[in-house]
Order: structure tokens, then sequence, then C-alpha cells
């Protein structure tokens, strides 16, 4: 079955950087594009951008250009998030998440990996 | 930006029927896509594309969409049907994938 493994909870200080990683098995790697979304502590979902594995193309969401990079690794079938310049209110649980698709369209969410918490504080 | 906005909460007796509501301008035009998410777990889609639901998911979990509402019906609530909910599309104009506000629905 189609899973993604996240790496484990992290902890950082307000101007490092984070890099969180997403391991997918149970599907040809190169054949979906991958999302990143983001959960600050009881607040709602935040979509952060999408890699294609296959060429590592990449588009990221108005609000963190600059900061994300999105990049793939196709050997070991992972996909990282790095975000940069890390202040407090980047604490949140960072998800990949596969993009699903029907005949028509490609615009959902199915599967999530398990989160990643990132806390950042001084 | 395209904005959806979900009522904060939606309270239900088991074995009645919620319905979630999803708000965005002319979101009828727009494919509707709804994820249940659970404490201290991941979202897990439960509709995709206005009404289609994922291998796995009861037939009690529903959706609809037109002009400028969508709506996620849960019918013969269950106590494990407690969670958040979020709808979610795909905004074409600003190449953004955008969430609604989330609605927690409790189980009386």
């Amino acid at each position: 079955q189609v899973q993604l493994v996240q790496s484990g909870a992290e902890v950082k200080k307000p101007g490092a950087s984070v890099k969180v990683s997403c391991k997918a098995s149970g599907y040809t790697f190169t054949s979906y594009y991958m999302h990143w979304v983001r959960q600050a502590p009881g607040q709602g979902l935040e979509w952060m951008g999408i890699i294609n594995p296959s060429g590592g193309s990449t588009s990221y969401a108005q609000k963190f250009q600059g900061r994300v990079t999105m990049t793939r690794d196709t050997s070991t079938s992972t996909v990282y998030m790095e975000l940069s310049s890390l202040r407090s209110e980047d604490t949140a649980v960072y998800y990949c998440a596969r993009v699903g698709c029907s005949s028509t369209s490609c615009n959902w969410f199915d599967p999530w990996g398990q989160g990643t918490l990132v806390t950042v504080s001084s | 930006s395209y904005v959806l906005t979900q009522p904060p909460s939606v309270s239900v007796a088991p074995g009645q029927t919620a319905r979630i509501t999803c708000g965005g301008n002319n979101i009828g035009s727009k494919s509707v896509h709804w994820y249940q998410q659970k404490p201290g777990q991941a979202p897990v889609l439960v509709v995709y594309d206005d009404s289609d639901r994922p291998s796995g998911i009861p037939e009690r979990f529903s959706g609809s969409n037109s002009g400028n509402t969508a709506t996620l019906t849960i019918s013969r609530v269950e106590a494990g049907d407690e969670a958040d909910y979020y709808c979610q599309v795909w905004d074409s104009s600003s190449d953004h994938y955008v969430f609604g506000t989330g609605t927690k629905v409790t189980v009386l």
C-alpha cells in the first residue's frame, strides 16, 4: 500500500533552518507530485508548495517564496522540505501528502505522511 | 487570494445527519475535496471531486457543490465521526491550493 514516512521531530532556534524528509513506498515515486502542508498548533491547514519528483520542478505558495526549498532524491524515493530563517510562528506540524488523481484532475491530497513537529524556540 | 469559509463548529446527535458547509465565490465551478482529521492524526481524504468517495470511506459520507456553497453530509452520525473537517480546492487563478477554515464536528 502507499505509505509516506516522515522524519522525526525537530527543535530549532530562531533564524535557523530545518529540513524534513518524506520517504515514499508502495508506488512509482516519479509518477505522482508531492505536496507539503503545515498546521500550527490549534490552527488549520496551510499549503506550502508542490514538487514533481520526476524532474524536480517546484511551485511554492507566495507566503513561503524565498524561504522554502523542496527537493527530491529518486534513488531513495524521498522528498525534502527545507524552511529557512525560522521564527516562532513556524512552529507547526509539517505534512507531506501525495497528489490524488482521477481521470480528469489531479488536485487533492491522498495519502498524507504522519507529520513532523517542528518547534522554533530560543 | 481565494477564501473558503466554514462554520467553526457543528453539533449533532448520534444517528442524525451532520451538514458542513464550505463557502467560496462561485465555488460550484471548482472541484471540492474534503478531509477528516482526528486529534493527533494526519488528515484523511473522505470526499474528492465534489461527491466521490475513496475506497474504504463509508457511504454515509457524501458531498455536493453548487453556486457559492459546497456541502459535506454525514448521515447516521457515529461517535467515531467526531473530528475536524476541512474543505479544499485548487485555485487556478493563483495556482495555489486552498483549505477551508475547518469545522469541528461534535457528537452529542
